[in-house]
């Protein structure tokens, strides 16, 4: 079974600039998060998407950041305008549905370094 | 924003010895409690996992032991082995509709001596 996939690993931006990650998540997975980890930190849950609908953004800064799942598959992840704090690794997890007792799994992660 | 209070950030333990991550929670909604291991450039994986109807729950090495009147859960991980070496996470999940929907704690560096 193919894992979550997100691209790109690296990204590198000078402030103020725009980023935009990208993830697919196993395949029949209802349930797609997003989350922020800073160094040091456990991760944040950004988002949270069951289908393509939104269930949970409450910790999402959405003068800055957005997020879409439009065909309930893939989904993106943007920020726009970057801020120096905006600096961490961004992991994709899916779920197969929204039960807690379906693992959750994560992808890699999207490393940004924001200069 | 509730807290999942993880200790300690880091720990040294000879293989073969008995490696002990404690996590606090404050939120009684919670309902699930996940622990999950991360290798250095990997997503973090899902190691164990318990409800809090239950004090302790057992996979292979990996235990957990839950105390729902303290609002603590603790892993332990039995006969450490080197490649054991990650950082741990507890996490802590409760249902829709309610706040703090999945908290993790800062994590564990947990290094194990061969």
């Amino acid at each position: 079974e193919a894992g979550v996939a997100q691209s790109p690993r690296y990204k590198i931006i000078e402030k103020r600039q725009s980023v935009a990650f990208w993830c697919n998540p196993i395949s029949g997975h209802a349930t797609l998060y997003w989350y922020q980890q800073i160094l040091g930190q456990g991760p944040k849950l950004l988002i949270q998407f069951q289908n393509n609908g939104v269930v949970d953004d409450s910790q999402l800064p959405k003068d800055r950041f957005s997020a879409e799942r439009l065909k309930g598959v893939d989904s993106t992840l943007k920020i726009q305008p970057a801020k120096l704090e905006d600096s961490a690794v961004y992991l994709c997890a899916s779920r197969q549905s929204g039960l807690r007792a379906d693992t959750q799994y994560f992808g890699p992660g999207t490393r940004l370094t924001v200069l | 924003q509730q807290q999942v209070k993880q200790s300690p950030q880091s720990l040294i333990v000879q293989k073969g010895g008995i490696s002990s991550i404690n996590c606090a929670y404050e939120n009684t909604a919670f309902d699930y409690f996940p622990w999950y291991q991360q290798f250095p450039g990997k997503g973090p994986a899902l190691l164990i996992a318990i409800r809090p109807d239950v004090s302790e729950k057992k996979e292979g090495r990996f235990t957990i032991s839950f105390n729902k009147s303290a609002k603590q859960f603790s892993l332990h991980i039995m006969d450490s082995q080197p490649g054991d070496s990650a950082t741990y996470f507890c996490a802590a999940e409760c249902g829709r509709n309610r706040d703090d929907k999945i908290i993790f704690g800062k994590g564990t560096r947990l290094h194990i001596l061969p």
